[in-house]
């Protein structure tokens, strides 16, 4: 099984629609992140979480929220899904504190806004 | 604010001659450099990465670095591409102080017969 999942891996949408995205990991990280990627933008870092007590909004956080429910399991929100929220969304997880450790991602969400 | 610039959003080869993608970082310090490649319909996985010591790294597929400070560079080689490498590959940046990552734009490396 794989050790970073998310749920659903598609989904199309309507313009005002709210929308979760789900994310679970079986590798006991505390660190997780939700990113979305754009074709010619590369990934960008909407929230992460160092526990379930620490959220942090990154670099392109307006109109998302998240939850983290557990150690495992980090959601994604859209309140209102717009069209330019049309994207790849991911999922990542880390084990430690250090910069140096590598990110371990999930196989993606294709998003379709209408 | 650290950043990366990757140079050229596509990148084609033939099979079996070099592959060069470059990357570019600025930091105020010394970064933690990584390069990732994400497979068709996959998430991305870790490649290498750069944190002290020796400046060339070797990572997997016969993939790696070399980070030079005075150019502020981590360019990615490998010597005789293949068809499985076509992919998108992405260089990161982590600032010392920070859990997150920075993201370029991305490579899609195309590989012909």
């Amino acid at each position: 099984d794989a050790d970073v999942t998310q749920t659903p891996r598609n989904r199309i949408t309507k313009t005002g629609k709210r929308i979760m995205l789900e994310c679970s990991q079986t590798k006991g990280h505390d660190r997780m992140y939700w990113y979305r990627q754009d074709p010619g933008l590369g990934l960008r870092l909407i929230y992460y979480s160092f526990d379930v007590k620490d959220i942090n909004k990154g670099e392109i956080s307006d109109g998302y929220s998240v939850s983290r429910q557990a150690q495992a399991k980090f959601s994604l929100s859209l309140e209102s899904a717009i069209p330019n929220q049309t994207a790849l969304y991911f999922c990542a997880t880390r084990d430690t504190d250090s910069p140096t450790a590598e990110q371990f991602f999930g196989p993606g969400t294709r998003l379709t806004v209408l | 604010a650290q950043s990366v610039t990757q140079l050229g959003s596509h990148v084609s080869v033939s099979e079996g001659a070099l592959v060069l993608l470059r990357c570019n970082y600025s930091s105020s310090v010394p970064p933690y450099l990584f390069w990732y490649v994400q497979y068709p319909n996959q998430g991305l996985q870790l490649l290498l990465k750069y944190t002290t010591g020796a400046t060339l790294v070797k990572g997997i597929n016969g993939f790696e670095a070399e980070f030079k400070k005075s150019e502020t560079s981590f360019h990615l080689t490998k010597p005789s591409a293949h068809m499985s490498d076509a992919a998108e590959y992405f260089c990161a940046v982590s600032d010392r102080g920070y859990s997150t990552l920075t993201f370029g734009k991305g490579t899609m490396l195309l590989v012909s017969p």
